[in-house]
């Protein structure tokens, strides 16, 4: 079966500070793997990764992809509080687009 | 991306009715799946919705109690049928387009069964 781990579960830092968020998995036939930020209802997909070692990056924010330690890392510098939310992890395997998300990190981040 | 609504945003509803969520797409899409969110958890595949054909469920779901219909590339139905207050959950359709091989959200549907 299937299965992705975050960690932290919950986080909180105060505005300014760095945050890492981890991701790991376990998938039969890799595709790729999703980042999303989810505020209230509906994910909001941040990043895709397919390819080890290539960061992708988007203002404050970062991602990359180990494949061999088949983990992924997103970091967020210089936080400010609209990046509190739950981010998801997501891996995409086999056919069909299927997704598998991890639990989440709850990220609070105080003035 | 792509521009996905779904209807309604939010309903309560008594135990043993059942209530039909829409998903609309503003582009033709090949994927189209339903997912649902438990308070606290974190989202599950329901099904992919098939245009044209019987949606493919994922282990722990059955068409009689989640009826999925899609008859075209545009729109898909939930429904949750016979709800109890176990059912109450956000329930998100999401499409994949293979133009940018991403899975991308509808704004969710936020059910409350007393």
């Amino acid at each position: 079966e299937d299965k992705v781990v975050q960690s932290p579960l919950s986080l909180v830092v105060h505005e300014g500070d760095t945050v890492t968020l981890n991701c790991s998995y376990e998938v039969t036939n890799f595709r790729s793997l999703l980042w999303y930020k989810q505020e209230k209802k509906a994910p909001t997909f941040l990043f895709m990764l397919t390819s080890s070692g290539i960061e992708k990056k988007s203002g404050r924010l970062s991602s990359i992809l180990d494949k061999k330690e088949l983990s992924s890392i997103l970091n967020i510098t210089a936080t400010q509080t609209g990046d509190s939310a739950i981010y998801l992890c997501a891996v995409e395997g086999g056919s069909n687009y299927k997704l598998t998300f991890g639990k989440g990190t709850l990220l609070t981040v105080n003035p | 991306s792509a521009v996905i609504s779904q209807k309604p945003s939010r309903d309560i509803c008594q135990r043993g009715t059942s209530l039909t969520i829409q998903c609309q797409v503003d582009s033709q899409v090949t994927m189209m799946f339903w997912y649902r969110q438990q308070p606290g958890q974190s989202l599950t595949l329901i099904a992919t919705a098939n245009q044209g054909s019987e949606a493919t469920y994922e282990s722990g779901f059955v068409i009689d109690k989640f009826p999925i219909s899609r008859p075209n590339l545009t729109f898909s139905t939930l429904t949750v049928s016979n709800m109890s207050p176990e059912d109450s959950s956000i329930y998100l359709c999401s499409v994949g387009l293979v133009s940018t091989d991403t899975q991308y959200f509808g704004p969710g549907t936020r059910l409350t069964v007393l």
